[in-house]
């Protein structure tokens, strides 16, 4: 099974400042398409989860310009240009290009300080 | 709009049974393949199990094979989870999501508890 290791797991912020989630699997994860199926989802508190960002970069309908995705191969990275209230919550990456199982990282939870 | 609602939570005994369903709405359901997920209180994300849109193959983690079972019903809109001798490492919400070929997750449902205890 592909691990998904994410840093850091616990990530304070102040509103309107930068904020970047790191997520290394353990091999890479591009697919016999030449595609890389990394995701990233948002999980605000007491809600479920919700698909941000998929094949790496590319941003699901409604979510802000201010999330981005970027990397390859086995390294990858979510970042938020200005954090809002609105994002405290846990983020997820999870690989889709070596399944079954589709396996998550263990999430970082985002807080503002 | 897309809408995915898990049912059928509840407390169960340790070796019990629990058939949980989600029922889908606003998009093609037999082109979607469904999975579910679930998560441990105050834990990360697990896939558990995964049905494609004709219902012809079905995946298993390891931890749930040969325990639990996914089906589903075209025609009702509606997928099921069968979860037989049940235990407390089961205790989780349980989230349905929908997905396509290499397009995954893309909707989740808003989860169904189901808790494990004597």
């Amino acid at each position: 099974d592909v691990e998904m290791t994410q840093s850091p797991l616990f990530l304070p912020v102040t509103l309107g400042q930068p904020a970047s989630i790191s997520c290394r699997s353990s091999q890479s994860l591009v697919y016999s398409d030449g595609n890389t199926y990394l995701n990233w989802f948002q999980q605000r508190p007491g809600q479920s989860p919700r698909r941000l960002i998929y094949q790496v970069s590319n941003r699901d309908s409604g979510v802000p310009d201010r999330f981005s995705g970027s990397g390859s191969g086995t390294d990858f990275t979510l970042q938020i240009s200005r954090v809002e209230a609105e994002d405290v919550g846990v983020y997820y990456c999870m690989q889709a290009t070596h399944w079954p199982p589709w396996t998550f990282g263990q999430g970082t939870k985002v807080e503002i300080k | 709009q897309v809408q995915l609602v898990e049912s059928g939570g509840g407390l169960v005994k340790p070796g019990g049974s629990l058939r949980l369903s989600c029922a889908a709405s606003g998009f093609s359901f037999s082109a979607y393949y469904i999975s579910w997920i679930r998560q441990a209180p105050g834990k990360g994300l697990e896939w558990v199990a995964y049905i494609t849109g004709g219902g012809s193959t079905m995946y298993y983690a390891e931890s749930v094979e040969g325990r639990f079972t996914i089906s589903r019903d075209n025609a009702k809109k509606l997928v099921y989870l069968q979860m037989n001798s049940l235990r407390a490492e089961d205790t989780a919400v349980y989230y349905c999501a929908k997905g396509r070929f290499l397009d995954d997750l893309d909707y989740w449902g808003q989860g169904a508890l189901v808790t494990v205890s004597s």
